[in-house]
């Protein structure tokens, strides 16, 4: 079945550190993927996405590449500030079906220390 | 500012009770999607309505239930309530339900069950 598997955190890292949040997935069709931010207290925000094989999502200094051949979509931004302290969920929409459910991973807190 | 509303932002009930959560999808949305989000399971896919007709089925319990109405708003009801059933349930919409598509997130509704 589908499943996405993301690096467990919580991640913690100093302002202006490189972020990288590990995401790989088990699809039986071919997959759209996902990124979505979860600031505290609210719902989900679609950060990037990417529909194709080698397909780059990018938004707000966040990059993902879409890797078939190692079925993964890491997520990273060169810089991270302050204001990036978020839970990132990694996320799968399986286009070999009809359906169109996402399936996301279990969530990445990052804490951004000034 | 997704577009997808829910009410109400919070609930506070007892075991046994019954409560009904409210959603309404993006303007030109015709699919509705339910996820519930507890520490120990995560995200979880609900159940999918499109355009009125019921579409997909997750995880969804027999004691829960949800309908989309012909103003394409919906509605997820829970009875029975169980302290296991305390969790924050999001609400989605998109375009038509297709794979590739984005599913834009309301702001969830917080149920405490007591």
């Amino acid at each position: 079945g589908d499943s996405v598997t993301q690096m467990e955190g919580p991640v913690t890292l100093s302002e202006e550190a490189f972020l990288t949040i590990n995401c790989t997935y088990t699809a039986t069709g071919y997959p759209s993927l996902f990124w979505y931010v979860q600031y505290p207290g609210e719902g989900l925000q679609l950060l990037l996405k990417a529909t194709k094989a080698d397909d780059k999502g990018s938004n707000k200094g966040f990059e993902a590449t879409y890797r078939k051949e190692t079925t993964s979509f890491h997520l990273e931004k060169g810089s991270v500030q302050v204001s990036d302290s978020a839970v990132y969920f990694c996320a799968l929409h399986d286009r070999g079906s009809t359906l169109g459910r996402l399936y996301f991973g279990r969530g990445t807190q990052l804490t951004v220390w000034p | 500012d997704s577009g997808v509303t829910q009410t109400p932002k919070h609930l506070i009930t007892a075991t046994g009770q019954r409560v009904t959560l409210r959603c309404s999808p993006r303007s030109g949305d015709l699919s509705v999607y339910w996820y519930q989000q507890s520490l120990d399971q995560g995200l979880q896919f609900l159940i999918q309505y499109y355009n009125g007709e019921e579409r997909a089925k997750g995880n969804i319990l027999e004691r829960f239930s949800a309908q989309q109405f012909p103003d394409l708003h919906s509605e997820l009801n829970l009875s029975s309530l169980e302290l296991g059933d305390s969790a924050l349930y999001f609400c989605a919409s998109s375009l038509a339900g297709a794979s590739q598509e984005t599913q834009y997130f309301g702001p969830g509704t917080r149920l405490l069950v007591l």
